[in-house]
């Protein structure tokens, strides 16, 4: 069975570093793209990058680009988010997803087939 | 890429015909894809590339649409689908979602 495991919450003060884990099993983790979604309370989801770790290729988006780091290590299927210094607006959901791509008309697409149960992250003085 | 969803939050029947819909600025081809989000839980895949249900999803839910406008169809409500769902364009970098909209129980 295809599964990504994440840890059940975490708890830190503003200016606190957090890397957060999302282990993949049942797949061959070098060959899928690995990505991270943001969920507010109570709001919408927001995509914040993607990893390939076969080769470490990382996309960012813009919105996030700066703020996180994606890695991933392949000898143990472990894709990580990491903060530096967290803000009291990192309080939110966070969910691993493994992405899918293919190619159409020459154009890379991308759907996430496979989601973690998510990591709650609360920014709290 | 701006996906907007309508209606944000609707009502009905167990039974109903219930048509989601996402209009994406601007033309995202057939890059469009659909989920199913219920309290609690994470996304889950149901329609990918506009009109391709991923496997285990059950018929009653399909997809349409190219360009800009975009459906997501479930042809007779049952009490597991009052959730929220989502759309997704991934024609061009970053990917984006739609706002949601919530099916809740009339």
């Amino acid at each position: 069975e295809v599964q990504l495991v994440q840890a059940g919450a975490e708890v830190k003060k503003p200016g606190e570093s957090l890397k957060i884990s999302c282990k993949g099993s049942g797949y061959t983790f070098t060959r899928y793209w690995i990505g991270w979604v943001r969920q507010k309370p109570g709001k919408g989801l927001e995509w914040m990058g993607i990893i390939y770790p076969g080769d470490s290729d990382t996309r960012y988006s813009p919105s996030f680009q700066g703020q996180v780091t994606i890695s991933a290590d392949k000898s143990i299927s472990t894709a990580y988010l990491e903060w530096s210094s967290l803000k009291a607006s990192d309080t939110a959901m966070y969910y691993c997803a493994r992405h899918v791509s293919m190619i159409r008309g020459g154009v890379a697409d991308y759907y996430m087939d496979v989601w973690g149960k998510g990591t709650t992250v609360t920014v709290s003085s | 890429i701006q996906l907007t969803q309508f209606p944000s939050s609707l009502s009905a029947s167990v039974g109903d015909r219930v048509t989601i819909t996402c209009r994406a600025s601007p033309n995202i081809n057939i890059f469009l894809n659909w989920y199913q989000q219920k309290p609690g839980r994470a996304p889950n895949l149901l329609i990918y590339a506009a009109s391709t249900l991923q496997s285990g999803v059950p018929s009653r839910f399909s997809g349409s649409g190219s360009g800009t406008d975009f459906t997501l169809t479930i042809s007779s409500l049952q009490p597991e689908d009052f959730a929220t769902y989502y759309c997704q364009q991934s024609y061009s970098a970053p990917l984006t979602f739609g706002g949601g909209t919530k099916v809740e129980i009339k």
